[in-house]
């Protein structure tokens, strides 16, 4: 089945750094992919959605600026968190959707922001 | 915009008994898709189980099966024989089926298997 990545799977960084987060999709062409953030023991939130060869999409009250989504390829997306703070500290997720009739949705096995 | 809701925090089921998992959920749209996803603690989601809202006829994929009431916007998951590896949090999901395809997810329901 088709198999979406995510890397890091885990990383910390220093308050006020910048980290990326790529999610790729191994065998398959995801025109759309998008971008997750779970606190512990809650749902996960749309952050956005990351269209090939365009602006990403952002839902209410997401920092455009704070959370950089860029999709250059039919396989790349990547999350830039800048400046990160001690709060941003999450589970992010990235999921493709897939180009089958039924739209399947791929998810990643997500990665894990820890801001120190 | 699109809310789901799952009302039970937490759930228990004894080994080989059923459990079923409610969810409603709100939408003006017509034609949309709804969902189970499990997450397991190593946080991979895991589709379980899918309903088209335009079909009538309840999915069911082995031992998951689904209650969907499309008048009253009710989408429940009824595990049957439960097993250890059933344990997980399970989220019900809601999908568009217009622009964006993007999911809304209901809270979860934290479910234990009883050995």
């Amino acid at each position: 089945g088709a198999v979406v990545s995510q890397h890091p799977s885990w990383v910390i960084c220093k308050s006020g750094t910048s980290v990326k987060i790529e999610c790729r999709s191994l065998d398959f062409q995801a025109t759309t992919m998008f971008w997750y953030r779970q606190f512990p023991k809650q749902s996960l939130m749309l952050m956005a959605t990351s269209n090939e060869g365009s602006k990403a999409t952002y839902e209410q009250g997401v920092e455009k600026d704070k959370f950089l989504i860029n999709h250059a390829s039919l396989t790349l997306s990547t999350l830039t968190v800048t400046s990160a703070h001690p709060e941003d500290s999450s589970f992010y997720i990235c999921s493709a959707r897939g180009r089958d009739p039924g739209n399947t949705i791929y998810f990643g096995e997500g990665s894990w922001l820890t801001v120190v | 915009a699109q809310t789901v809701t799952q009302s039970q925090p937490e759930m228990s089921v004894q080994e080989a008994e059923t459990v079923t998992l409610s969810c409603t959920y709100d939408t003006s749209e017509s034609d949309y898709y709804l969902f189970w996803y499990k997450q397991p603690p190593s946080r991979q989601m895991i589709l379980v189980i899918r309903q088209e809202a335009y079909k009538q006829q309840n999915a069911t994929e082995n031992r998951f099966s689904v209650n969907f009431q499309k008048a009253a916007k009710s989408f429940s998951l009824k595990i049957s024989d439960s097993q250890l590896g059933d344990a997980a949090m399970y989220f019900c999901a809601y999908r568009r089926t217009n622009t964006g395809n993007q999911f809304y997810f209901g809270t979860g329901t934290s479910l234990t298997v009883i050995p």
